[in-house]
This record gives C-alpha cells, sequence and structure tokens, in this order.
C-alpha cells in the first residue's frame, strides 16, 4: 500500500486560514471514517489534532477542524498562529495487511 | 498523566537485532491497544505494528513482517518491539503510542528512540 499524499508544504499569514489536503483511495480514507491528523514540531512527537475525520481532541484548538471528501480528507487551520508553524501528518485505517497509512507530511510556514 | 517511556535504541549493524520497550504510567495498560511508529531522519512517519490490550492480536506492517515481533507484558505495563534482521532502512526514531482499537487514532505518544543500523 502507497501512503497518503500530501502536499510538501503550505504556507499562510498570521490570523489567515490554510487547508491541506490529504488524498488516499476507495480502499482507505474513502472507505472508512478512520482519519487522524498529527501535529509535530522539531524534535518533538507527534500530537493528535483530528480524529475520526472531523473530531477535535480535549485540549485542542477549534481552530483546527476537518473533513472529508471522497478519497481526500482535509485539515483546516483558521487564524493562524505562529506556534502552529510545525509539520502535518494525516494518518487512515486502510483495513488492508498494512493497517495504518500515514501522509508523506507537510510543513506549514507560518510567513 | 499518562506518560510513554521507549528505551532500548542504538547503534546496531545490518542483519543485527534489537528489543526495545516503552514503560507505561498513568493510565490501565492492559486495557488499551498499543503500537509502534517510526520516523527515518529527516521523513515522514511509518506505522510499524500494534498490538490489542491482551496482546492476543498483532498487525505489521508489510515492510517489517517476518521481522519484527511485538509483544506486551502487561504485569509490568511494558510494551516491547524485537526487531531481527535489520537493514538500514530500520534506521528512524520508533515511537511507541496509545491506539485507539475503534477508531484508530493515537494518543498520547511517547518521547521515541533513535534506532541507527550500520555497518
Amino acid at each position: 500500500q502507497s501512503a497518503l499524499t500530501q502536499p510538501a508544504s503550505v504556507s499562510g499569514s498570521p490570523g489567515q486560514s490554510i487547508t491541506i489536503s490529504c488524498t488516499g483511495t476507495s480502499s482507505d480514507v474513502g472507505s472508512y471514517n478512520f482519519v487522524s491528523w498529527y501535529q509535530q514540531h522539531p524534535g518533538k512527537a507527534p500530537k493528535l489534532m483530528i480524529c475520526e475525520v472531523n473530531k477535535r481532541p480535549s485540549g485542542v484548538s477549534n481552530r483546527f477542524s476537518g473533513s472529508k471528501s471522497g478519497n481526500t480528507a482535509s485539515l483546516t487551520i483558521s487564524g493562524l498562529q505562529a506556534e502552529d508553524e510545525g509539520h502535518y501528518y494525516c494518518c487512515s485505517y486502510s483495513g488492508s495487511s498494512t493497517l495504518m497509512l500515514f501522509g508523506g507530511g507537510t510543513k506549514l510556514t507560518v510567513l | 498523566e499518562v506518560q510513554l517511556l521507549e528505551s532500548g535504541g542504538g547503534l546496531v549493524q545490518p542483519g543485527g537485532s534489537l528489543r526495545l520497550s516503552c514503560a507505561a504510567s498513568g493510565f490501565t495498560f492492559s486495557s488499551y491497544a498499543m503500537s509502534w511508529v517510526r520516523q527515518a531522519p529527516g521523513k515522514g512517519l511509518e506505522w510499524v505494528s500494534g498490538i490489542s490490550g491482551s496482546g492476543g492480536s498483532t498487525y505489521y506492517a508489510d515492510s517489517v513482517k517476518g521481522r519484527f515481533t511485538i509483544s506486551r507484558d502487561n504485569s509490568k505495563n511494558t510494551l516491547y518491539l524485537q526487531m531481527n534482521g535489520l537493514r538500514d532502512e530500520d534506521t528512524a526514531v520508533y515511537y511507541c503510542a496509545n491506539w485507539d482499537w475503534n477508531y484508530y487514532w493515537f494518543d498520547p505518544w511517547g518521547q521515541g528512540t533513535l534506532v541507527t543500523v550500520s555497518s
């Protein structure tokens, strides 16, 4: 199974909104509402930001939201802040021999 | 507070073996599935393996199947990853993470342990 496809980088100015896409196939993203998103700062462990496509864990800012259409999931960050800068990874259950697939990651730069 | 602390990483030659450990605290360990996720230097995340709370079910990525073995000792609140036949491409930081068994997300994560495979 191939990794999910994410843009290598996105950028935005403070206060703006950005969206990161995550494209899979009808066998993973398209078949299950088990898409999660993780934020990772340099040298740190990943942190869960969105689970089950659009649910925010306790403590995660409501500026983060998730959605899905067909084989593509998306993470939107509104009201960009400097602390949002880092890498973002999507992940989906695949139901195949490799159960969990990650995207290649997107580097977010806050200008 | 939930804490996951990995250990056991280090430098190993190609073809060698290594066992990673993940000590858990702050929650009822046996009630939760766990996973290992790795990250090669400068690269993205890759799911490696997962195990049910009881240890009765195990799952592996195709890239490590037949070489790695995941296990757990619920009496010691510890997760393990036995890695045999190590290859250069197994070089990575290995994270353990609580793995939601029903909705397939990972939270929280440990701080990771670095495994370097090199001659």
